[in-house]
Formats: structure tokens, sequence, C-alpha cells
């Protein structure tokens, strides 16, 4: 079974620049998610799709960040612009459907991307 | 109250030894508590889990202790090996907001 796919895994650009980043979950996972995790700490949720649609984005900095879902597959996540904080690890992760199926709580992760905001 | 509290943020273990980490909790409503591995360069994870209505459960050399009155739950590897060396993150979901909340992290290292 293939994981969860994210590009590009490495990102260096400076503040005030815009940056997107792509999430492809497993197959057949219905809520997706995209955390941030800053060097030493650990992930925090961003925003949460069930199939298109956004479950929770009470963390997003939604003045700078974005994100869409289109056709309940693919993800994308934009920064704009970019500030030096930013710089962090951005994860996805999938599970199969948290809303109708309550106990399939397994989260698989991505590699990341890490984000360098000079 | 969302917080999940995690300690040490280091440990240095020999091989063979025991690595224990600590997590501490104070909201209610979580009601699963979940321990995942992240290695340097990877996504986390999931190792082995636990609900509240048991108070151990063991896979393999991964125990996960459960004390509900103290809202604390630890994580025990047996007989560690140097390929455990990672970070180990403590977690737990609300089943009112549905959100996994992350703990800060435990940075092991094993020594052969």
């Amino acid at each position: 079974e293939a994981g969860v796919a994210q590009s590009p895994r490495y990102k260096i650009i400076e503040k005030r620049q815009s940056v997107a980043f792509w999430c492809n979950p497993i197959s057949g996972h219905a809520t997706l998610y995209w955390y941030q995790q800053i060097l030493g700490q650990g992930p925090k949720l961003l925003i949460q799709f069930q199939n298109n649609g956004v479950v929770d984005d009470s963390q997003l900095p939604k003045d700078r960040f974005s994100a869409e879902r289109l056709k309940g597959v693919d993800s994308t996540l934009k920064i704009q612009p970019a500030k030096l904080e930013d710089s962090a690890v951005y994860l996805c992760a999938s599970s199969l459907d948290r809303l109708t199926l309550p106990f399939t709580d397994t989260q698989y992760f991505g590699p990341g991307t890490r984000l360098t905001v000079l | 109250q969302q917080q999940v509290k995690q300690s040490p943020q280091s440990l240095i273990v020999q091989k063979g030894g025991i690595s224990i980490i600590n997590c501490a909790y104070e909201n209610t409503a979580f009601d699963y508590f979940p321990w995942y591995q992240q290695f340097p360069g990877k996504g986390p994870a999931l190792l082995i889990a636990i609900r509240p209505d048991v108070s151990e459960k063991k896979e393999g050399r991964f125990t996960i202790s459960f004390n509900k009155s103290a809202k604390q739950f630890s994580l025990h590897i047996m007989d560690s090996q140097p390929g455990d060396s990672a970070t180990y993150f403590c977690a737990a979901t609300d089943y009112n907001t549905d959100k996994l909340i992350f703990g800060t992290g435990t940075r092991l290292q094993v020594f052969p």
C-alpha cells in the first residue's frame, strides 16, 4: 500500500514570498489533515478535511494560510505571504473516515515538507 | 486544558535497558491515547495506542501503562535497541473536537 505522498520535500524562500505544498493521501482515505511541526515541538493541527469539506480550521492563520481539497483526494496548502516564524515542517496525514468510522483513529503521515523562510 | 505534557525531553539508554516516557493530561474528554515514533526526515508513525477502558496494553517490546485517575500514561520500551533511537510523541484525541493533540516529544538515544 502506497503511503501519503508530499512534495516538495524541501523549500527555501524569502519572507513575504508565497509557497505551496502538495499532498496525496492514501487511496480511499476520506479524512486529510495538515499539521505544522516547529523544530523541537509536536505537530500542531492546522486544518482537517472530510472528503472535500473543511471539518476544522480553527488553528489555521487564515490571513496568510489557505488550503483546499477540491476533488476530495489531493490537497494543497498555501502560505502567502510567508513570515520567518512559518519555518517548520508541514506534515500531511490521512485516515480512513473519522466521521463515519469513529474508532478508525490511525492517522498515517507523509514525510513532510521542510520550509525555511529567510 | 487541551495540552498533553510529556517528559523527559531527551533520554539516553544503554542497549538492553528499559526506556520510560511519561505523559499527563487534564482534559477528561480525551478518549484515545496513541504513541507515535518519528525518525529524522520522516513523518510520525503510529507505534501503539490505548483507550481509557484498559490500564495496560502490550505489543512486543512496547507497553503503554494508563492511569485514568491520575490522568497519566506512559510508554515503556523493554530491551531497548539502537534501532529504537527516534523521537517519541504521546498524543490524545478529544471525542468532542475530534482533534489529535501531541506532546512535545522525547528524543531517545540507545547506545550499544
